[in-house]
């Protein structure tokens, strides 16, 4: 089955303590996004990639790294959490860079207290 | 940066009843897409639109990509229980520079149907 996975799906963890939420598709798709989902604002980009170490930074990026060393993956990186970072994540791909139909996983929800 | 507002933020319906919602902006839009989020899942794609006066269905669903290039449309007709969800508009904005699958969203239409 075609699909993106994420882990974890819940996290909730402490202030500072540096953690990583991975994502992967077997869709051997080019194009892989982060965004955070916050109440009253939508869908917010955080990195994206257009392929294997092509990264670049979407439209809310600070406190976030990722990384994309191999196709299927693209895991988000928190080096130092913080409570304003407290909110639902999304990861998704597209078959290529001008491809608009992305496909979502579904949601880690990271809480930091 | 570019905001596309959504509206109604929430509706609370009648099974049966027909439902619309919009999208609009500010500035011109190159593509319109709609997605639908179930509670504790990723948005699924529902309908995309390319051009401008556009209209598609996908089953119940209709949508249409404005005359103006500015807005677009979603609706539902005979809702059911299944159309719980929050909908969400997306847009790629016209011009366009780096990933050319960058994506502007909405902030949702919350849909709630009573049976």
């Amino acid at each position: 089955e075609a699909q993106v996975t994420q882990n974890p799906r819940y996290l909730i963890t402490v202030t500072g303590k540096k953690l990583t939420v991975t994502c992967s598709q077997n869709m051997n798709h080019e194009y892989m996004s982060w965004y955070r989902q916050d109440p009253g604002l939508g869908l917010r980009q955080i990195y994206y990639s257009m392929n294997v170490e092509v990264t670049d930074k979407g439209d809310v990026p600070e406190g976030y790294k990722v990384s994309r060393k191999e196709k299927r993956n693209f895991p988000l990186i928190l080096e130092s959490p913080s409570p304003n970072q407290t909110s639902l994540y999304f990861c998704a791909s597209s078959l290529s860079r001008t491809a608009l139909k992305q496909y979502f996983g579904p949601g880690t929800r990271l809480t930091v207290t | 940066g570019q905001q596309l507002n959504q509206s109604p933020q929430s509706m609370f319906i009648q099974e049966g009843e027909d439902v619309s919602m919009n999208c609009t902006s500010s500035s011109i839009f190159n593509t319109w897409l709609w997605y639908k989020q179930d509670p504790g899942e990723g948005p699924v794609l529902l309908i995309a639109l390319y051009k401008a006066g556009e209209l598609t269905s996908n089953g119940r669903l209709t949508a249409q990509f404005g005359i103006t290039r500015k807005d677009s449309f979603l609706n539902i007709s005979a809702s059911i229980p299944s159309d719980v969800g929050i909908y969400f508009c997306a847009g790629q904005p016209y011009p366009y520079g780096g990933a050319t699958n960058k994506l502007i969203f909405g902030t949702g239409t919350l849909l709630a149907v009573q049976p």
